[in-house]
């Protein structure tokens, strides 16, 4: 069972438009992880937000943690192709490293 | 630094044989995490080494599934009398301590037949 619900599972847009995923949870988190997977490989972290109301910037990428730790959100401005991928977020309930993963969102950007 | 590495990358095995996963952390990680990964879905957690001492484990992990961190470098993950069930990405992660970042392995594929 998923503690963490990602929505949407599935998005494909087009090069330069924008997009959202957002991770939602009943549960509070002392921190929260966001990963992108390629097929064949293991994810590969992109943040880890820690405060509540956190915005990180990264590039193209905002992550926003909820004020009371329950939720997050990706958005990526002008997406490229390079960009396509699986984006999971992962929180962290009571030990660093024991991480609860949503079951992703599968991005798609076409040229 | 090669990064966590994992090997075998592919195991096909018939129901009720036994397989063995390895997994080498980053050199001087203390910390590794063993996951699995089904098809449309995040990886689960299963259980976590800090040095060789194994410190928590899921309820994930049956009975039928072992692992084990000798010296506190390499892991292995056994799984007895596979079952289809059993079918899955494993992955291996590990970090330095805590408060780091969590590098993750390219994962096992495991196919029970």
């Amino acid at each position: 069972t998923q503690l963490l619900e990602q929505s949407p599972q599935f998005l494909s847009i087009q090069e330069g438009e924008n997009l959202t995923v957002y991770c939602n949870s009943s549960s509070v988190f002392s921190s929260l992880q966001w990963y992108r997977q390629e097929p064949g490989e293991g994810p590969v972290l992109l943040v880890t937000v820690v405060t509540g109301g956190e915005v990180k910037k990264l590039k193209r990428l905002t992550f926003q943690f909820g004020d009371a730790r329950k939720d997050s959100s990706l958005h990526i401005t002008a997406a490229q192709p390079g960009d396509t991928g699986l984006y999971l977020c992962a929180g962290e309930a009571d030990s660093w490293g024991k991480l609860q993963f949503g079951a992703g969102t599968q991005v798609v950007v076409t040229p | 630094d090669t990064g966590v590495s994992q090997d075998p990358r592919h195991k096909i095995t018939k129901r009720g044989q036994n397989v063995t996963f390895r997994c080498d952390p980053i050199s001087e990680h203390n910390r590794l995490y063993w996951y699995r990964q089904t098809l449309g879905q995040g990886p689960e957690f299963l259980t976590y080494f800090q040095n060789e001492a194994q410190l928590e484990k899921s309820r994930l992990l049956s009975d039928r599934f072992s692992a084990e961190r000798p010296k506190g470098s390499f892991s292995t993950l056994e799984i007895q009398r596979t079952e289809q069930g059993d079918s899955a990405m494993y992955l291996c992660a590990s970090s330095y301590g805590t408060g780091n970042t969590i590098y993750f392995g390219e994962g096992s594929w495991l196919t029970v037949v």
